[in-house]
């Protein structure tokens, strides 16, 4: 099966954690991307990557953090820096020099 | 900041009449896609269109750009239940920006049986 997985689908944070969010894909893509989805919202930008080893703010990158080691692998770590970290997490991916991105089911995050 | 404004943000309609969704965008475009989303799931592709285009088709579906207006439309036709979902539209705005998408607030279709 040709694809993005999301893992987990559903994480839970404490106070002053950082936790790592994984997103591979199997496409052979070379750009990635995550996602931040807040209730009734559309979608804001956090990091994207275009080639391994290299990555690029997004709109709302602070408290995340991203690496790209592998070309299938763009996991995302929520800091304790972000300090309102509750929403639905997208990876996506898509072809470098073509338009179409590819999303993941998500991850959804809470705070206990 | 959201490029993308979509109206209206939630429709309610019943199977086999159309829908049609808008969405406004502010700065110039490479290219401008709609999602579907269903409920707590992620993003399936359905349509592009680029800058250069006025009007593309795909099964039931009909997407139209005016770059004069900085808007789009998306029309479902004949609706089924199974188009129960959130429709979201996304521009590139290409340039420097090139694959990176700005989605707009979406609008929430319902479709009764």
């Amino acid at each position: 099966d040709g694809g993005i997985t999301q893992s987990p689908k559903y994480l839970f944070r404490k106070e002053g954690q950082n936790v790592t969010l994984s997103c591979e894909q199997n496409l052979n893509h070379d750009a990635m991307y995550w996602y931040r989805q807040d209730p009734g919202q559309g979608l804001r930008l956090i990091y994207y990557s275009q080639i391994v080893n290299d990555f690029q703010k997004g709109d709302i990158a602070e408290g995340y953090s991203v690496s790209r080691e592998k070309k299938e692998s763009f996991p995302l770590t929520v800091t304790s820096a972000q300090k309102n970290p509750t929403a639905f997490y997208l990876c996506a991916s898509s072809i470098l020099g073509r338009d179409i991105q590819y999303f993941g089911a998500g991850t959804r995050l809470s705070v206990l | 900041s959201q490029q993308g404004e979509e109206d209206p943000q939630a429709l309610s309609i019943q199977e086999g009449e159309n829908a049609t969704m808008n969405c406004s965008y502010k700065t110039s475009i490479n290219n401008l896609q709609w999602y579907r989303q269903n409920s707590g799931r992620g993003l399936v592709h359905l349509i592009l269109i680029r800058s250069n285009e006025r009007e593309k088709h795909s099964g039931r579906l009909r997407v139209t750009l005016d770059t004069s207006k900085k808007s789009s439309s998306l029309l479902i036709t004949a609706s089924r239940a199974a188009d129960t979902a959130s429709y979201f539209c996304a521009t590139d705005a290409g340039g420097t920006s090139y694959g990176k998408l700005t989605f707009g607030q979406g609008t929430i279709l319902t479709v009764h049986p």
